[in-house]
């Protein structure tokens, strides 16, 4: 498809589990970004990745979060010993390039219970 | 590190109302300015952006929004609303040059009764 994809749609896992979830970006697009979105929020910010590096990390909130994109293309977000805190809907993006117009997936809700 | 406001959470209006939504960012610097759309069930779009030049910008589906720099904001403006308009709007703000990823608003949710 043309479009961001995310994998799985929705991920329901136990307290202290540890979680991945996916984004395919759009082909050509360098620049991939990963939100979080609670319930009456707006996305807050996790990780930009320009290329194979993530050139901004500051918005993953501990080191329980981690996330790869080895080639550049597919990213995956990983979080480990999870908390319900952390339950949420994980929103990747991709873009041209910095500040360029970023284009969103459908999302993952994760729910930990 | 920038912030968004958004003033108000819950909007419900008529057909044909005009509509103006809220923004106001806190970032001393040169911004990009957004408005994304999530209808119900479908995944956050583009309404318009503002980078530089003309600060009235236009938009997908009619809307429009200004960016008036002394006041640091940048509503979102629709002369009638029309039910397809019920969604969630968020302001966005990126600030130019920086590695950073969107610093997004709360989000307003948008009801139109036809």
């Amino acid at each position: 498809g043309a479009g961001v994809s995310q994998t799985p749609s929705n991920k329901v896992t136990e307290k202290g589990k540890y979680v991945e979830l996916r984004c395919d970006p759009i082909s050509g697009h360098t620049a991939l970004y990963w939100y979080r979105q609670s319930l009456g929020q707006g996305p807050e910010f996790l990780i930009y990745f320009q290329g194979t590096g993530a050139a901004d990390d500051s918005g993953l909130p501990n080191d329980r979060f981690f996330a790869v994109r080895p080639e550049g293309s597919v990213s995956t977000l990983k979080i480990q010993r999870t908390e319900r805190g952390d339950s949420a809907v994980y929103l990747c993006a991709s873009s041209l390039g910095p500040s360029s117009e970023a284009f969103f997936g459908q999302g993952t809700r994760l729910t930990v219970v | 590190a920038q912030s968004v406001s958004q003033h108000n959470h819950h909007v419900i209006l008529s057909e044909a109302a005009s509509l103006e939504l809220g923004c106001n960012y806190s970032y001393g610097g040169t911004v990009n300015l957004f408005w994304y759309v999530q209808y119900p069930g479908q995944h956050l779009q583009l309404l318009l952006k503002y980078f530089s030049g003309d600060p009235l910008v236009k938009g997908i589906k009619g809307f429009e929004a200004e960016f008036i720099k002394s006041k640091f904001s940048f509503n979102l403006r629709k002369p009638s609303v029309q039910w397809s308009d019920t969604a969630e709007y968020f302001c966005a703000v990126y600030p130019g040059g920086g590695a950073d990823g969107l610093t997004f608003g709360k989000g307003t949710h948008l009801i139109i009764q036809p």
